[in-house]
């Protein structure tokens, strides 16, 4: 059972605009939301994290957007550059006492 | 300023051999972490370690065990492998749990043949 869902395996972006990940979640207890980004050959690295207590967390180009009733958060990269080009993993927390739980990943392409 | 260093990169196993995967972290953090990453499965927990002194089962221990040799080093140990246990495995560390952001190792590609 999937507690963490990253329905979209992949994402083609033309550089420049907007690129939308999406992540769905089962367990309303989570309370922590994280993204990580994934270079071939590389392990993941922190992106972007947000706290049930809000709805938006921005830096940057990176923005996470979280909607609790939803169960649904969503990154949103702008613009899109071709170097965002990796595979994007959601992951959530609960209640910072248990290890993170990770979506299966989306493999965003950004095309120049 | 090195992070989480995982040894070795690469390894090629025939099935039934056993085998070690190494990782040391140099940022005095208290949790360690193996994950596995398999095509369209994402990363799934093996074994965790939240402080020095204790480990926990993941989502999928079977086939793994563990050790916390101390507060910088954290091993995965295959006793018996099998194909099914082909992977890119990943250590990562953290200050806490959850809420803090990891910290991954660059990751040990394994084929069990």
């Amino acid at each position: 059972d999937q507690q963490v869902k990253q329905n979209s395996p992949s994402l083609s972006v033309q550089e420049g605009r907007i690129s939308i990940l999406n992540c769905d979640y089962t367990n309303s207890m989570f309370d922590y939301f994280l993204w990580y980004k994934k270079y071939p050959a590389e392990g993941p690295t922190f992106l972007i994290s947000i706290s049930s207590i809000k709805d938006k967390n921005e830096d940057g180009r990176f923005t996470v957007f979280l909607n609790k009733s939803a169960k649904h958060l969503s990154l949103h990269i702008v613009p899109s550059q071709p170097g965002d080009s990796a595979v994007y993993f959601c992951a959530a927390s609960l209640s910072g006492n248990t290890p993170l739980v990770f979506g299966k990943g989306t493999r965003l392409s950004v095309i120049a | 300023n090195a992070g989480v260093t995982q040894t070795p990169k690469f390894q090629v196993l025939k099935t039934g051999q056993s085998m070690t995967l190494q990782c040391a972290q140099d940022m005095n953090h208290n949790s360690m972490y193996w994950y596995r990453q398999d095509p369209g499965m994402g990363l799934r927990l093996i074994y965790y370690s939240a402080s020095e002194g204790t480990t926990d089962k993941g989502e999928v221990p079977n086939g793994y065990n563990v050790s916390r040799l101390n507060k910088r080093e954290f091993s995965l140990r295959l006793e018996s492998a099998a194909p099914s246990q082909t992977s890119v495995y990943f250590c990562a560390s953290s200050a806490g749990q959850g809420a803090n952001g990891y910290t991954f190792g660059s990751g040990t590609r394994l084929t069990v043949v």
